[in-house]
């Protein structure tokens, strides 16, 4: 069982570049999440998705986009990167959106840099 | 929206006791989570508490006080391999779970 994979590990792009970062769980998971992780700031939500074919915006989402054409894959794509969006991003998966003992699984994460 | 509140940085020598709190602000609070991140690594739940009082799992506790809006993780026993960044998380409403900066423990022999 490989729960939740993130794509690629780590990737460096010149700024203005589009990239797409995926993420796919085999869990049957109804919700997804994309977190951004920076030193100092902690975790923080891109964008999420309840169920498959709905998304919803998150604590920091411009500059990024999110899909959600089927339960197993949540892409994230950054339309033209900046450098302030240099940092460790995490897709994570819960069965039910805010339902009680309900918690995120987290992906093993990918590092970007943006130059 | 969400203020998490926790230390930066704690230290504690092996099979010692370490607290780690947490305060937050939250207009619709629907659940406190706990998760360990090791160095380089994604984060692991650890406990989940939404009514008050201590939840017990092994060497791990967690205690909410949702009227102080407080929180702490009690870690028993401390072993080296529990070196790693703790984080306090708050659900509010349905999805959004808004995390604190992280308390680095570092555990010495």
């Amino acid at each position: 069982i490989a729960g939740i994979t993130q794509a690629p590990t780590s990737q460096i792009l010149a700024a203005g570049r589009r990239m797409t970062l995926r993420c796919t769980q085999d869990m049957r998971h109804n919700a997804m999440y994309w977190y951004r992780q920076d030193l100092g700031l902690g975790l923080r939500l891109i964008h999420y998705s309840n169920t498959a074919g709905t998304t919803g915006k998150g604590e920091v989402p411009d500059g990024y986009s999110v899909s959600r054409a089927n339960t197993d894959d949540f892409p994230l794509t950054l339309a033209s990167a900046v450098p302030s969006q240099t940092s460790v991003y995490f897709c994570a998966s819960s069965a039910i959106a805010g339902v009680g003992y309900n918690e995120q699984f987290f992906g093993p994460g990918t590092r970007l840099t943006v130059l | 929206g969400q203020n998490i509140d926790q230390p930066t940085e704690m230290t504690a020598t092996e099979g010692a006791i370490v607290q780690i709190n947490c305060t937050y602000q939250t207009s619709g609070f629907n659940g406190l989570f706990w998760y360990q991140q090791q160095a380089g690594e994604a984060p692991t739940f650890l406990s989940y508490n939404v009514l008050d009082g201590l939840e017990e799992k092994g060497r791990f506790s967690s205690f909410l006080s949702r009227s102080k809006g407080y929180s702490y993780l009690l870690l028993k026993e401390l072993q080296m391999k529990d070196s790693a960044s703790y984080l306090c998380a708050v659900r509010e409403g349905d999805y959004k779970l808004s995390f604190g900066a992280g308390t680095t423990v570092t555990v010495r022999a």
